[in-house]
């Protein structure tokens, strides 16, 4: 079945440093992708989606590809800040399938 | 994007009984979608609530135990019944707003403790 796969955390990094969480997925047909994020106490938000073959989300900083040789879509982010502590999903939805399959979350943790 | 309310933001309930999640949107939406994170998990999706017809479950979630209505397009509700400890999550809606590309949109959850 269809499944994401994320890098086991928690991470740990100092600011400014560079942020790379990996993700990669297995899926029957063509999946659009998303990272979302989850602040202490708050709900999931949308942080970057893409939804074709070498497209880039964008955004706050953050950036992933849509690789469809590797079946991959890393997160990546190139001077983390404090703020950003956070738990990091990767997900994907089908056309047609109107659901979302996310991974196991990555917790990051930021030290000032 | 979409504003998604919750209620209860949190509850604390005894083994044995049920509680109603209530999720409001600002606006009408055809999919709306239930999800649970246990502790220190991903999300496992519920069920799917259509305005107007049954909610569709996914497997291992039944409808006996988490009833689900959807009265109009801006509402519904998810009730966890005879619960036990092991009903401690936080349960997410979700809406999709249309499109092609399926992106949803999450309430602020509610944390369910179960003594």
């Amino acid at each position: 079945g269809d499944s994401v796969t994320q890098m086991e955390g928690p991470v740990t990094l100092s600011e400014e440093a560079f942020l790379t969480i990996n993700c990669t997925y297995t899926a029957t047909g063509y999946p659009s992708l998303f990272w979302y994020v989850q602040y202490p106490g708050e709900g999931l938000q949308l942080l970057l989606k893409a939804t074709k073959a070498d497209d880039k989300g964008s955004n706050k900083g953050f950036e992933a590809t849509y690789r469809k040789e590797t079946t991959s879509f890393h997160l990546e982010k190139g001077s983390v800040q404090v703020s950003d502590s956070a738990v990091y999903f990767c997900a994907l939805s089908l056309q047609g399938a109107q659901k979302l399959v996310f991974g196991q979350g990555t917790r990051l943790t930021i030290n000032p | 994007s979409a504003v998604i309310s919750q209620k209860p933001s949190r509850d604390i309930c005894q083994r044995g009984t049920s509680l109603t999640i209530q999720c409001q949107v600002d606006s009408q939406v055809t999919m709306m979608f239930w999800y649970r994170q246990q502790p220190g998990q991903s999300l496992t999706l519920i069920a799917t609530a259509n305005q107007g017809s049954e909610a569709t479950y996914e497997s291992g979630f039944v409808i006996d135990k988490f009833p689900i209505s959807r009265p109009n397009l801006t509402f519904s509700t998810l009730t966890v019944s005879n619960m036990s400890p092991e009903d401690s999550s936080i349960y997410l809606c979700s809406v999709d707003r249309g499109g092609a590309f399926n992106e949803q949109f999450f309430g602020p959850g509610t944390r369910l403790t179960v003594l």
